[in-house]
């Protein structure tokens, strides 16, 4: 089965950038969609398609995807934005959905 | 306001059956795909099932043969009948509206726990 493996966290300063990937085989090929999730709280979308923001996700949020590996970077990271943070992937070669393991982003 | 309500959770034994309940409303539901994700206690998101406009269906290899998904457009309801729990499908059961993915609403969840 497809797997996609993100580090468990990331810690990061107020004000510099998070960079959390997403890794997996042949993940340029497959269209890469990014959650973010705060205690207590369901997840919302913050990044669909490798790098379509939905409406209301701050421009700070963009994404990007290549061969291996994809990205989810938040610039000028406020402490709003801790929390943890899901890739998820349709892998049509076994018609499953798959969610990485989830990153903590921690903001100092 | 798109909302997604679920329901249906609570305590049940190993072996036993629960059928879980999402009421949509905000939004036209028989135009929408739907799916069904869990996430464990302190653990991450996993994908339980799928299913589309009219009877496309998909679910997780964890769960296959055990839940069925359904939906009824006419009371904009998606339902999930879990037969045979077991101790690793305790879990918060959220509806989610989307194609296989993404999704761009949630529900708050319901928790299922399997435990004698």
């Amino acid at each position: 089965s497809y797997v996609l493996t993100q580090p468990p966290s990331v810690s990061v300063a107020p004000g510099k950038t998070a960079t959390i990937t997403c890794g997996g085989s042949k993940i340029g090929s497959k269209s890469v969609h990014w959650y973010q999730q705060k205690p207590g709280q369901a997840p919302i979308l913050v990044m669909s398609y490798d790098s379509d923001r939905p409406s209301g996700i701050p421009e700070r949020f963009s994404g990007s995807n290549s061969e291996s590996t994809a990205t989810l970077t938040i610039s000028r990271v406020e402490a709003g934005d801790e929390a943890d943070y899901y890739c998820q992937v349709w892998d049509s070669g076994s018609d499953q959905v798959v969610f990485g393991g989830g990153t903590e982003l921690t903001v100092l | 306001e798109v909302q997604l309500v679920e329901s249906g959770g609570g305590l049940v034994q190993p072996g036993g059956s629960l059928r879980l309940s999402c009421a949509a409303s905000g939004f036209p539901f028989s135009s929408h795909e739907m799916n069904w994700v869990r996430q464990a206690p302190g653990k991450g998101l996993e994908w339980v099932s799928y299913i589309s406009f009219g009877s496309t269906i998909f679910y997780a290899d964890s769960v296959k043969g055990r839940f069925t998904v359904s939906r009824d457009n006419a009371k904009s309801s998606l339902y999930l009948q879990m037969n045979g729990l077991r101790d690793e499908d305790t879990a918060v059961y959220y509806c989610t509206r989307g194609p296989l993915c993404p999704y761009d609403s949630w529900g708050q969840g319901t928790l299922v726990t399997v435990s004698s």
